[in-house]
């Protein structure tokens, strides 16, 4: 069964740093590596999503990278804002089903 | 636009009481998906629907039905067997090809009083 897991759980940093969120999953059996954002009381909205054959992807200051072998997934937020404060989740896909982490909460002060 | 509605936003429930959370798509995707997340915890699939007028469990699919009867829809009744109901549900979909990626909805908070 695929069990996937965030690291660290909450994360607070001055603005302007640049940050690393990690996910690790056990299967490495995925068709894809997929990283959402959710705001307090609102539904997820997706990021970034890495297909099984690719390494990385990237939108504006977001980079995420995939390391099946490994089971890893990193999330690179360039110069953070206070903009980019919610929680991160990553999800393994395997077919037609979504495993979750249980997010990083992120705190970007001014 | 394109997107996924639920309804309604907020949703208090009288203890016994079975109710039923709608899901809206136009985008013309063929799996959908009800969750459901608790603080705390990650999301967790109750059911998902791969084509109209099927759907299976998923892993806490106890207390819940669902129905698949329009492509754009897959409404999630809450039924008085789900003991602790208290939650944020989230709906979502997707293309239907495997590694497709997944949208949400904005979710419906339940409460049960």
């Amino acid at each position: 069964k695929q069990e996937v897991t965030q690291i660290p759980a909450a994360l607070s940093v001055p603005e302007g740093e640049n940050l690393v969120l990690n996910c690790s999953f056990t299967d490495s059996a995925i068709y894809n590596l997929q990283w959402f954002r959710q705001d307090p009381g609102k539904g997820l909205t997706s990021l970034l999503l890495i297909q099984s054959s690719q390494r990385e992807q990237t939108s504006g200051r977001l980079n995420a990278s995939l390391d099946k072998s490994s089971g890893r997934s990193t999330l690179y937020i360039a110069a953070s804002q206070p903009g980019d404060s919610a929680t991160y989740l990553c999800a393994a896909t395997g077919f037609q089903k979504l495993v979750f982490g249980t997010g990083t909460r992120l705190l970007v002060s001014p | 636009d394109g997107g996924i509605t639920q309804s309604p936003k907020y949703l208090f429930r009288k203890e016994g009481q079975n109710v039923t959370l709608s899901c809206e798509q136009n985008l013309n995707h063929d799996a959908m998906y009800w969750y459901r997340q608790d603080p705390g915890q990650g999301l967790r699939l109750i059911y998902y629907s791969q084509i109209v007028n099927d759907f299976q469990k998923g892993d806490i699919a106890e207390g819940y039905s669902v129905s698949r009867e329009k492509k754009e829809s897959f409404p999630l009744t809450v039924t008085s067997a789900q003991k602790n109901p208290t939650a944020f549900y989230l709906c979502a979909s997707m293309a239907g090809l495997a590694g497709s990626e997944q949208f949400f909805g904005p979710g419906t908070r339940l409460t049960v009083l």
